[in-house]
């Protein structure tokens, strides 16, 4: 089965970081380009960052660049979020997604929470 | 960046009724190397991850009812939901992937009327 599972997620204080894995299964996880995704309560889809299959290109959206780092480990089949100086804005459900060659994202993980928060 | 825009945010359906919605971009999705948009619909149903509906503005993912349709191209899309089930009640995003930072519109809900 083809899946994608989050992991990290909790509860922090302004200022401090955070790491989110994703861990792929049932597919070649070093096919694809990977994204992350997040959704504050109550609100819509955010797209975050992108990394493609062989690390080659990584972009971010402008609201986390500088701040949270993309990367992933092809040998372990894993994602990763590394977010710093957290702000209560980044509050949200954190996806990881699988990326197709056109863009769109065929599978999600069930997501991680994040609350930033004193 | 690509600002998508989705109209309206909420719609009330009857079981049965087609329902359409919108989703326009600020600048064209239409890549003239190939002659694809690069845009899809995600649908969202409470408590649950969003699903691919529909990639390439129109093709439908396997497995996704052939009442749920797509069609536009260059900057105006619509999602068209020929009867709609009770099954069928989320919130449907548009999301640009022709830009490279990608972009999602704010979501329509469908809701029971």
């Amino acid at each position: 089965e083809v899946q994608l599972v989050e992991s990290g997620g909790g509860l922090v204080q302004p200022g401090r970081s955070l790491k989110l894995s994703c861990v792929a299964s049932g597919f070649t996880f070093s096919n694809y380009g990977m994204n992350w995704i997040r959704q504050a309560p109550g609100k819509g889809l955010e797209w975050v960052a992108y990394i493609s299959s062989g690390r080659s290109y990584i972009y971010y959206a402008e609201t986390v660049k500088g701040r949270f780092t993309i990367s992933r480990d092809n040998a372990k089949n894993t994602l990763y979020l590394q977010m710093t100086s957290l702000r209560s804005e980044d509050t949200a459900l954190y996806y990881c997604a699988r990326c197709r060659t056109g863009g769109d994202m065929d599978v999600w993980g069930q997501g991680a929470s994040v609350t930033v928060s004193s | 960046d690509i600002v998508m825009t989705q109209t309206p945010s909420s719609q009330a359906v009857s079981a049965g009724e087609k329902v359409t919605m919108s989703c326009k971009s600020s600048q064209s999705l239409l890549y003239s190397e190939n002659k694809k948009n690069y845009l899809a619909w995600y649908q969202q149903k409470p408590g649950q991850s969003p699903t691919l509906l529909i990639s390439w503005a129109s093709t439908r993912e396997s497995g996704v009812p052939d009442r749920f349709i797509g069609s536009g191209s260059g900057t105006d899309f619509t999602l068209t939901i020929s009867s709609v089930q009770a099954e069928d009640l989320a919130v449907y995003y548009c999301e640009q992937y022709y830009d490279a930072l990608w972009t999602f519109g704010g979501g329509t809900k469908l809701e029971l009327k």
